[in-house]
């Protein structure tokens, strides 16, 4: 069975900071890639996804991540972030042949103004 | 850390018939729970938001009579697919945010497979 590790519980950065977090999987198959945001108070959003093509995929509010098929990476960035992305990141895997989303732990982001 | 236990992983059940999932938090208490459906090669789709004590709040096109959700304590939220069809058959996950929405956990998932 697949599984996700995020390796940074909680990051905290200053405005206008560059933010790379870290997304690796262990499953040898094709996968399904995404990463979602929780704002404070709501529900899960998706910010991203990867499916096929182009192994760099943009996202929502300036977001993009790079899957590197070699590495089983799936690394999230944004080159300047802002207070408002103060949330919690998840990255998430599906094996092609199996819809079970397996989710990492989590980053809390919290970005200083 | 905070760990959420979601119960079954699978089930396999008739059509017809109901089936309950449950999401307990281990080690924490669960103001809020969300319980979100993911759909063959799409993304999560959130179903309904349950806070404690009171009665959740449903997602537009989620029936709340078919979906029955009940947070009855800090640490418990179950969903029950009642009279459920082959249609219903999806993955169901949920999640707890712990007091003041500090932090968000995820249970393990339910494969429902309705035959």
């Amino acid at each position: 069975a697949q599984s996700v590790s995020q390796h940074n519980h909680h990051v905290i950065l200053s405005e206008a900071a560059s933010l790379e977090l870290g997304c690796n999987y262990s499953y040898g198959g094709t996968v399904n890639l995404f990463w979602y945001v929780q704002y404070p108070g709501q529900h899960l959003q998706l910010l991203l996804k990867y499916f096929s093509g182009d192994p760099l995929v943009k996202g929502i509010k300036g977001f993009e991540a790079e899957f590197i098929k070699s590495k089983f990476s799936f690394n999230l960035r944004k080159p300047s972030v802002q207070w408002s992305d103060t949330a919690e990141y998840f990255c998430a895997v599906n094996a092609y042949n199996n819809n079970d989303m397996r989710f990492g732990a989590g980053t809390r982001l919290t970005v200083k103004p | 850390g905070a760990v959420v236990s979601q119960h079954p992983s699978r089930v396999i059940c008739k059509s017809g018939t109901s089936v309950k999932i449950e999401c307990r938090s281990l080690d924490f208490q669960a103001t809020t729970m969300f319980w979100y459906r993911q759909f063959p090669k799409q993304s999560l789709m959130l179903m309904a938001t349950s806070n404690e004590g009171s009665k959740a709040t449903y997602e537009q096109g989620v029936e709340k009579d078919k979906f029955l959700i009940n947070h009855a304590s800090l640490t418990l939220s179950t969903l029950t697919v009642t009279s459920a069809h082959p249609e219903d058959s999806s993955f169901y996950i949920c999640s707890a945010s712990q007091v003041n929405l500090r932090g968000y956990t995820f249970g393990s998932g339910t494969r429902l497979t309705v035959v």
